[in-house]
């Protein structure tokens, strides 16, 4: 089957543009996560959604991130008036929830930003 | 908050030679997972540990968990180059109930490079 699909795969910007990064989740998982990683460094927890749940909001660096889901599947980020500190690979991630899951989390390619 | 710490960051090694990459963390959590990242590529989940004392084997690597010491090992045996790569562990926060915000915090991972 189909894995965690992210695009674009690849984005440049000028700074205080804004960008959209979209990431199509396995088909029936449940949660869906985004990381932020920058060079060098882990994975940076931003958002989770599961369900109809309210998402978790609280890994988000500032105001100009947001993100949505719409109908429990596809999910866009959004980062308003783009900084240089905001360049980095944006890892998408999505997991089943159901009895007996382990709470793995399964990962796209990543959306790689660069901001000029 | 909890602290996930990955000992080395880097490693150069030869073929043929044994090491540990070692995470340690900072609060109570009995689920840990492995993860390896090829240069430019996602994260490929390699074990998940679930349980104080699990251990875990798929050919040449080796993860263990001891969660009184909040420690996991993942041990490499007789490396070959194909396992260059980076690898990161991964805590999860909380027993996993399969609901509520749940993500996973990870560790700067380890660079690890094996020579011919």
């Amino acid at each position: 089957g189909a894995g965690v699909s992210q695009s674009p795969s690849n984005k440049v910007t000028e700074k205080g543009k804004d960008v959209e990064l979209r990431c199509d989740p396995i088909s029936g998982h449940t949660a869906l996560y985004w990381y932020r990683q920058s060079l060098g460094q882990g994975l940076e927890f931003l958002i989770y959604f599961q369900g109809n749940s309210a998402p978790d909001k609280s890994g988000l660096p500032s105001d100009r991130f947001s993100a949505e889901r719409t109908g429990g599947s596809v999910s866009t980020l959004t980062i308003q008036r783009t900084q240089q500190e905001d360049s980095a690979v944006y890892l998408c991630a999505s997991s089943p929830i159901a009895g007996g899951n382990t709470g793995e989390l399964f990962f796209g390619e990543g959306s790689r930003l660069t901001v000029l | 908050e909890l602290k996930v710490e990955q000992n080395p960051l880097f490693l150069s090694m030869q073929e043929g030679k044994n090491y540990t990459i070692y995470c340690n963390y900072s609060t109570t959590s009995d689920r840990l997972y492995w993860y390896r990242q090829d240069p430019g590529k996602s994260l490929e989940s390699l074990f998940v540990l679930l349980s104080n004392g699990a251990v875990k084997q798929e050919g040449r690597l080796m993860a263990s968990l001891d969660t009184k010491a909040r420690l996991s090992t993942l041990h490499i045996t007789a490396a070959v180059h194909d396992l260059s790569a980076t690898y990161f562990c991964a805590v999860g926060t909380a027993p996993y109930s399969g609901g509520g915000a749940d993500g996973l915090t990870f560790g700067k991972g380890t660079h690890l490079i094996i020579q011919p």
